[in-house]
């Protein structure tokens, strides 16, 4: 079954500096990955989708992906407080199958 | 862009009493699905369905019931409310099953007590 890890579980980062958060998984077959924005009190919006290994910019947002590590990072540029929020990553292998990881909290400082 | 609206935003139930979650999506999407939210935990998938009147279990299925009266509504239903079903349920739609972004609503705080 698979096992979606993140980390870490919180950080704290300068408004400005670069946020990298990371994403493990455990089923070689992953085939589609996407990290999730959760502000509190609100729904999730997706930040960037990521399919084959390699980097997926969407404005701030980068995606680092590489299936023989089993590894899929998210590096925020330019943090700013209103980046504060927490951050999903949720791998799919296919069908309705997605797992979500718990989650880091991101808090940025101004 | 595309919505998905959840009603209630938050509720308090009884243990042992009916609950009814409530989702409605203008997306025109064939998939959705409920989840719930724990803390520490990533959201699980309970319930989705790609057409009306069809639902399909999840991985977490056991002490929920669903319902696809529409293409636009999606309801999810606790016959007997227990304490462990406190958490966040947020429904989602997407266009197609497979290797497709999820739109998700803004989430029901639910509380059973």
């Amino acid at each position: 079954q698979q096992k979606v890890q993140q980390s870490p579980e919180s950080l704290t980062v300068s408004e400005g500096a670069m946020a990298s958060l990371n994403c493990t998984f455990s089923d070689g077959t992953s085939n589609n990955f996407r990290w999730y924005r959760q502000h509190s009190a609100k729904g999730l919006e997706v930040l960037v989708s990521i399919f084959s290994d390699g980097e997926k910019e969407e404005g701030r947002f980068t995606a680092h992906l590489n299936r023989a590590n089993l590894h899929v990072s998210l590096h925020i540029r330019e943090p700013q407080p209103s980046d504060s929020a927490v951050y999903l990553c949720a791998v799919g292998t296919g069908g309705y199958k997605v797992v979500f990881g718990s989650g880091t909290r991101l808090l940025v400082s101004p | 862009e595309a919505a998905v609206t959840q009603s209630p935003r938050s509720k308090v139930a009884v243990t042992g009493g009916k609950v009814t979650l409530s989702c409605h999506q203008t997306n025109n999407h064939d998939y959705m699905y409920w989840y719930r939210q724990d803390t520490g935990h990533g959201l699980r998938l309970i319930h989705y369905s790609y057409v009306a009147d069809s639902t399909e279990k999840g991985d977490i299925p056991d002490g929920y019931k669903a319902s696809r009266p529409s293409q636009e509504n999606f309801s999810l239903i606790l016959e007997l409310a227990s304490l462990s079903q406190t958490a966040v349920y947020f429904c989602a739609s997407s266009r197609q099953i497979s290797n497709e972004r999820l739109f998700f609503g803004h989430g029901t705080k639910l509380s059973v007590l």
